[in-house]
């Protein structure tokens, strides 16, 4: 059965400081990977999508994943973070035997000012 | 705002009472999903709709949950007999058919609490 495992539960990090934040996945064959995020208070919000191709990809407001297939991972990576990033972050896999996400238990990330 | 919208968004009721939850899917959106997500994990899938066709069930949708989109639209969500297991946040998304698209849009979420 296809999983996604991300071991950091709560992160705390001062404004500016760099965010890695780590997702692993289970599954051998052609992987649709995602990134949501949930800011207080709002509904899951697509950050960001890897289907194919740049192993590393961009997505809204500074984030960028790299999928590293021998690995099996696809890390979440901010440069400085703002306290406006504080929120749960969720990593996904399409499954597609399911024809729906698999998510993993999710990140809450905590920016202090 | 055009995205998807559920209604109740909070839900409180007591063990063994039936409620109903609905999801408005994105209109141009054939596919419409139900997740639980519990406290301290991540949503977990319940069913998937292709238009009005029920094509997934996971094993999570117990006898007690039936869901159903009548015309291709709206969808509900039917728990009978509600016991305080059910507390979650119920969540729906949607997404457009077609090859590859996968990526999916959430709504608000009802939260349910049984007590």
């Amino acid at each position: 059965a296809q999983s996604v495992s991300q071991h950091n539960h709560h992160v705390i990090l001062s404004e500016a400081a760099s965010l890695e934040l780590g997702c692993n996945y289970s599954y051998g064959g052609t992987v649709n990977l995602f990134w949501y995020v949930q800011y207080p208070g709002q509904h899951l919000q697509l950050l960001l999508k890897y289907f194919s191709g740049d192993p590393l990809v961009k997505g809204i407001k500074g984030f960028e994943a790299e999928f590293i297939k021998s690995k099996f991972s696809f890390n979440l990576r901010k440069p400085s973070v703002q306290w406006s990033d504080t929120a749960e972050y969720f990593c996904a896999l399409w499954d597609t035997g399911r024809r729906a996400l698999t998510f993993g238990s999710g990140t809450r990330l905590q920016v202090q000012p | 705002d055009t995205g998807v919208s559920q209604d109740p968004r909070h839900k409180i009721t007591k063990r063994g009472q039936n409620v109903t939850f609905r999801c408005d899917p994105i209109s141009e959106h054939n596919r419409l999903y139900w997740y639980r997500q519990t406290l301290g994990q991540g949503p977990e899938f319940l069913t998937y709709f292709q238009n009005e066709a029920q094509l997934e069930k996971s094993r999570l949708l117990s006898d007690r949950f039936s869901a159903e989109r009548p015309k291709g639209s709206f969808s509900t969500l039917e728990i009978q007999r509600t016991e305080q297991g059910d507390s979650a946040m119920y969540l729906c998304a949607s997404s457009p058919s077609g090859q590859g698209n996968y990526e999916q849009y959430f709504g608000p979420g009802t939260r349910l609490t049984v007590t």
